[in-house]
């Protein structure tokens, strides 16, 4: 059962564009959302959070926007560089902080082309 | 910033020994740490909570004689493989809690990861 999911396993934009990444869960006891940058041969590094009290968290180029009723998140990177091209990974946690158990999507490929 | 060391980065090892990883927190200390094993294409699998000075809580469906997890001391945890497998072939993350200085908050930092290759 997964119930951290990320629907498109990969996205390609153009250099200064948005990036959008989305994310669905369906556990209605998580309450604490983060996403993590992958590249290869490296563990994920944080990006970015939120908690459910919040529906929008931005930090510089990236923002998260949460929609509850929806069980959606989405990570939109603008604007988008060639250095942002990474699998990213979205993070639930249903304890408050990212201190405990973290249930991951599968993860999405960004490719941020020149 | 809060770092996670891992080791071995890689390791290739025959069916039926045992191999030991890593996880280190270098400047912080860690009462908690996660195992966490990822297959190409698939996301991070929780395998276990490690908690310093007591037993692992292992997820439903790993094997707690096949993994052995040791964390004793707050900077050190230890994933063992026992009796390797081809198909326990696998990239094994591990994570340590660190605190961020600029808003306090608890994040996950992940070591570098351990690439497991059973032949």
């Amino acid at each position: 059962d997964q119930q951290v999911k990320q629907n498109s396993p990969s996205l390609s934009v153009q250099e200064g564009r948005i990036s959008i990444l989305n994310c669905d869960y369906t556990n209605s006891m998580f309450d604490y959302f983060l996403w993590y940058k992958k590249y290869p041969a490296e563990g994920p590094t944080f990006l970015i959070s939120i908690s459910s009290i919040k529906d929008k968290n931005e930090d510089g180029r990236f923002t998260v926007f949460l929609n509850k009723s929806a069980k959606h998140l989405s990570l939109h990177i603008v604007p988008s560089q060639p250095g942002d091209s990474a699998v990213y990974f979205c993070a639930a946690s249903a304890h408050g902080t990212s201190g405990s158990r973290l249930t991951f999507g599968e993860g999405t490929q960004l490719t941020v082309n020149p | 910033g809060a770092v996670v060391s891992q080791h071995p980065s890689w390791v290739i090892c025959k069916s039926g020994t045992s191999v030991k990883i890593e996880c280190r927190s270098l400047d912080f200390q860690a009462t908690t740490m996660f195992w966490y094993r990822q297959f190409p294409k698939q996301s991070l699998m929780l395998m276990a909570t490690s908690n310093e000075g007591s037993k692992a809580t292992y997820e439903q469906g790993v094997e707690k004689d096949k993994f052995l997890i040791n964390h004793a001391s707050l900077t050190l945890s230890t994933l063992t493989v026992t009796s390797a497998h081809p198909e326990d072939s696998s990239f094994y993350i591990c994570s340590a809690v660190s605190r961020r200085r600029a808003s306090g908050a608890n994040v996950l930092t992940f070591g570098a990861g351990s690439r497991l290759t059973v032949l």
